[in-house]
Parts: structure tokens; C-alpha cells; sequence
């Protein structure tokens, strides 16, 4: 089976855009969770998503959103970036909502200019 | 701010010798999970402990789990060459938030 999948690899744009990111789960998980790594940093959490529904949020600006779509795969939308956006988008999906372990993608790279 | 914390924040040993990394948080959870990542990409699962469990092994993994202080250790024994990387501890609390340590970076020396 495969595993986690992340679009794109790496991508460049510059302040005041607005970028989308994808995610496909690994067949059969139905949670999806989105988090930015700095680096240096741990991964820091943004959305989980169970079934369509948004499950837990974390300290993050509304300029970020997400969605998860029928077939579980996700979507995470970053509006007006900021330089400080730069950073490794990773992507995890889990079987259930909780108390399961997490299957990390690859990420992608965002870099601001 | 980041909920767990990882100590040391870097640890180099030789090959063949143990090594053991700390993790405190802060508040409630459900369960906290131990990740190894190479170079910055994606993350590996390795080992998941119930908030009711104390103790789990894993092939050269040992994990513990101690409520009442708010901290786990990992420990990797018999260490080798390909187990350099950066470890993470993760928590998941009541709320379904999860969050990461700030990260151990292992260095096993050949």
C-alpha cells in the first residue's frame, strides 16, 4: 500500500500570496492532520480533520484553513503568506481521531520570498 | 507554545552503547507517541504509550510513561549507525490537539 502522499514537493512564492497544499491518506485512515515545522522545531500542530469535520484546531490565524473531502484526502489553504510561513508542511493520517499512531508524508517545503 | 519538551537537546555516543532521551509535558492526555526523523522530512512512527501504561518495548525500544510527573523516556539500546536522527515525543491531550517536543538530536558515532 502506499503511504502518505504530499503535493508538491517543494514550492516558492512570494509574500501576500496564497497557497494550497494536498494530502492523500493512506487507504482506510480516515483522519487527516496538518502540521508546520520550523527549522530546528518540533512539528507544531494546525488542523485535525475526522470524516470531513474539523476535530481539533491548534494556535494558529485564520489565515490558515483546511478541508478533508469525501475520499478523506486534505487540503490545507495558507492566505496572505508571511515570511514567516516558511517552513515543512507535513501531513499525518491516522485510522480514527485518537489514540492511534500517526503516518507522516514527506511534507512539503514551502519557502516565502 | 510547543506542549512537551525534550532533554538533552542533542546526544552523540559511539556505536553499540545505549542512549536515552526525556520528555516533559504539561497538561492531560491520552497518549504520547515517540518519532524519529531523518534530515527533515517526513516522520516515522515508533512506538505509542497509553496514559494508562507505564512501560512498552519495541524491538531496541523501551518507552515510560510516568502520569504523575508528566514525562517519558526513550531509550534505544545496543545503538547503531542508522539510528542518527532527530527523536520527537508527541502528546495528544483531552481536546484531540497533538503536540511536539522540541526534538533530541542523536548522533551514534561508528
Amino acid at each position: 500500500d502506499a503511504g502518505v502522499t504530499q503535493s508538491p514537493t517543494h514550492l516558492i512564492k512570494t509574500r501576500g500570496q496564497h497557497v494550497t497544499l494536498r494530502c492523500s491518506p493512506i487507504s482506510g485512515h480516515k483522519s487527516v492532520s496538518w502540521y508546520q515545522q520550523v527549522l530546528g522545531q518540533g512539528p507544531q500542530f494546525i488542523f485535525q480533520y475526522y470524516e470531513k469535520e474539523e476535530r481539533g484546531r491548534g494556535n494558529f490565524p485564520d489565515r490558515f484553513s483546511a478541508r478533508q473531502f469525501p475520499n478523506y484526502s486534505s487540503e490545507l489553504n495558507v492566505n496572505a503568506l508571511l515570511l514567516g510561513d516558511s517552513a515543512l508542511y507535513l501531513c499525518a493520517s491516522s485510522e480514527d481521531s485518537h489514540s492511534y499512531e500517526q503516518y507522516f508524508g514527506p511534507g512539503t517545503r514551502l519557502t516565502v520570498t | 507554545s510547543q506542549q512537551g519538551e525534550e532533554d538533552p537537546q542533542a546526544l552523540s555516543i559511539q556505536e553499540g552503547e545505549n542512549a536515552t532521551m526525556n520528555c516533559s509535558y504539561k497538561t492531560s492526555i491520552n497518549n504520547l507517541q515517540w518519532y524519529r526523523q531523518n534530515s527533515g522530512r517526513g516522520l516515522v512512527h515508533l512506538i505509542l504509550i497509553r496514559s494508562n501504561e507505564r512501560e512498552k518495548h519495541s524491538g531496541r525500544l523501551r518507552v515510560t510513561l510516568d502520569t504523575s510527573k508528566k514525562s517519558s523516556s526513550l531509550l534505544i539500546t545496543a545503538s547503531r549507525a542508522a539510528d542518527t536522527a532527530s527523536y520527537f515525543c508527541a502528546t495528544e491531550n483531552t481536546g484531540n490537539q497533538f503536540y511536539f517536543g522540541t526534538g533530541t538530536s542523536l548522533t551514534v558515532i561508528p
